[in-house]
């Protein structure tokens, strides 16, 4: 069982957009960044979004992070074939005093 | 560029020890930490710990305390994972990343916070079975 819960599977056509819930709790999302990370089956996992809402050099602004109180949001615009792959949410937890990472939730691009 | 190499695969048996190595390369090995994360087969990401490089200081995932080693060599910027007494569902690929840390206070105490991981090694596959 996760600390931060996520859907575990989205679905959407290409072109479409889709949006991606992690949920936690006081001690973790709400007063700690969020950072997402994709990952293609077989590959190390590449960060998308940190601290909330910045992305690295060369991610595309189709990538896109929000955070409201104790649950962040990853959205994906203009949806490509190339966009499936398992999506985490990720985050400290400052009474654990541990990284913590949601479940995981598989895009398939329909 | 800023990178990470892991060591290769592994095979071990059950009660054995496995050490991982990932050489950081591109950055300044001091100013990050690194952190350890698995991934089971088929299962999500799991944190494991994770260590400052500036000072050595460790932070281990309860589950996996009193078997876990995370240590540093800044002579070859090189960080090392050993666990110890290998179980079957310690078979996971372990990877590397490199993780952003700021000072929070806590409590009345400050005290490290990750924020976010990049890059990430490669990974390297653990296989335990007898």
């Amino acid at each position: 069982q996760s600390v931060l819960t996520q859907p575990p599977s989205v679905s959407a056509a290409p072109g479409q957009k889709v949006t991606i819930s992690c949920s936690g709790s006081s001690s973790n999302i709400e007063h700690n960044y969020v950072s997402w990370y994709q990952q293609v089956p077989g590959t190390a996992p590449k960060p998308l979004i940190y601290e909330n809402n910045k992305r690295p050099s060369g991610i595309p602004d189709r990538f896109s992070g929000s955070k409201s109180g104790t649950s962040a949001t990853l959205g994906i615009t203009g949806l490509q074939t190339a966009d499936e792959a398992d999506y985490y949410c990720g985050t400290w937890d400052t009474s654990l005093s541990t990284g913590v990472f949601g479940g995981g939730t598989k895009l398939t691009v329909l | 560029q800023v990178q990470l190499v892991q060591s290769g695969a592994e095979m071990k048996r059950p009660g054995a020890s496995v050490k991982v190595s990932c050489k950081a390369s591109g950055y300044t090995f001091t100013s990050y930490g690194i952190s350890w994360v698995r991934q089971a087969p088929g299962q999500g990401l799991e944190w494991m710990g994770w260590i400052s490089v500036y000072n050595g200081n460790t932070n281990y995932a309860q589950n996996l305390q009193g078997r876990v080693t995370m240590t540093t060599d800044t002579s070859t910027s090189t960080a090392y994972m050993e666990l110890r007494s290998l179980r079957s569902d310690d078979t996971a690929v372990y990877y590397c990343a490199r993780a952003d840390i700021s000072m929070i206070t806590f409590g009345g105490v400050v005290v490290p916070r990750l924020n976010w991981f990049d890059p990430w090694g490669q990974g390297t596959l653990v296989t335990v079975s007898s």
